[in-house]
Formats: C-alpha cells, structure tokens, sequence
C-alpha cells in the first residue's frame, strides 16, 4: 500500500533552524512535493523534488532520498508567521498526489 | 496570479439535503480536483477531471459526483448530505504541459457542516 510518515507535530524557537522529516512508501514515483497550510487556509505551494539531493529556496530548503524514500523539510531562521502545518506529498505512478496528514509546526518566542 | 474561488467559504446543511460545491479556476487549467481534510488526516481525493466532461473516481467517491460542464468550472454534489461528510472541502487546479511539476493551486476551501 502506499504510507505516508511524518511527524504530527514539533516546536521551535524562533531564530532557530528546524527540519520535518518525511518518510514514503508509493506505487512508483514521479517527485515529491511539500506544502505549507495555515489554520483555516488552503495549502500552498513550497517546493518540489524529483532528483536526490538539496533544493534551496530562500530560508526554505527540501532534500529528497529517493533510494531511501525519504525527504525532509529545513526551514531556517524562523519567524513566527511559519507557524502552520506542513504536508508532505509523493506523487505516485499514475501522477497522483498521496498526501501525509502534515507536521504542524508550532513556533515560540 | 492563478485564481481558485470556491463559492461557500462555510455552509451548514441539514441530513439528506443536495448540496453543491461550485469551484471556478480563471487560468485555463485542464485538471481540477475535490479533496476533502479532516483533522489527523491527508487530503483525501474525491473526485478528479482531466477535461470538459470528463471525471474520474479518487480514493473516495462514495456519496458524491461531479460535474464539469465547461473547462473553467467544477461542481461536487452531495446528492443526500451526512453527518459524516462534514469536512472542510478543498479544490484544486493545475495545467498539463510538459513543463508542469504537477504543482496543485487550491482554492480556500469551503467548510461544511451537516446537521
């Protein structure tokens, strides 16, 4: 079947440096996506891996391990309007989406 | 900026009542999806449509159906509403090209509750 693993939640300082880990198991693979959804909000867009390695965007940073299914999340300097949650999404054989119940980040001063 | 306007940011309903979802996407997009979110939960496909008239089942269609009529709009339809379709409903857009990531852009999201 296809899994997603991630944590529910975590906590972080702000200024602080934080990484969501995401584990998968998918019915073949075509790229892995993280989005960010704020209570009450639809989610949006962050970034996309399909090749191993880091992507950086800004304070944002995802890496990808497709031999190990694994991805993580790094998020940098952060401030109090990342607190949200972050949904991890591997797309499958058939270009679907299978979505992770998402890792809510809770950001203290 | 692409656009996803859902029409009801928050309904109530009674059981056994029809309900209609209406999204409209203003960017040409050929993909529209309905997910539903519920909490502890992924988002959780329903419906999907590659094209004008066209649909296909997600991983959970029981209870619902779809209609796309023109490329721009796409209605979810709760024929008889339940308490346990209560949810938050989310519909998303995305173009086919060959340069597409596959990057979905979702609406607000309507939240629907049944009584």
């Amino acid at each position: 079947g296809q899994n997603i693993d991630q944590p529910t939640e975590m906590t972080a300082t702000e200024g602080a440096i934080v990484q969501i880990n995401c584990t998968y198991q998918t019915s073949g693979f075509n790229g892995l996506f993280w989005y960010q959804q704020h209570a009450g909000e639809a989610p949006t867009f962050l970034s996309y891996n399909v090749l191993d390695g880091l992507e950086e965007k800004g304070r944002f940073s995802s890496f990808l391990s497709r031999s190990k299914g694994y991805s993580y999340l790094l998020l940098k300097e952060l401030q109090m309007k990342d607190s949200a949650s972050y949904l991890c999404a591997p797309m499958d054989s058939n270009y679907q989406l299978i979505w992770g119940a998402g890792t809510k980040l809770i950001i203290k001063p | 900026d692409v656009k996803v306007t859902q029409s009801s940011r928050y309904l109530v309903k009674r059981t056994g009542e029809k309900v209609f979802l209406e999204c409209v996407q203003d960017m040409d997009h050929e993909n529209m999806f309905w997910y539903r979110q519920d909490p502890g939960l992924g988002l959780r496909l329903i419906y999907f449509s590659y094209d004008v008239k066209m649909k296909e089942k997600g991983d959970i269609p029981e209870g619902y159906s779809v209609s796309r009529e023109k490329k721009e709009r796409f209605s979810l339809i709760l024929e008889s509403a339940s308490t346990n379709q209560t949810s938050m409903y989310l519909c998303a857009s995305s173009p086919t090209s060959e340069l597409n990531t596959g990057e979905l852009f979702f609406g607000e999201g309507s939240r629907l509750t049944v009584l």
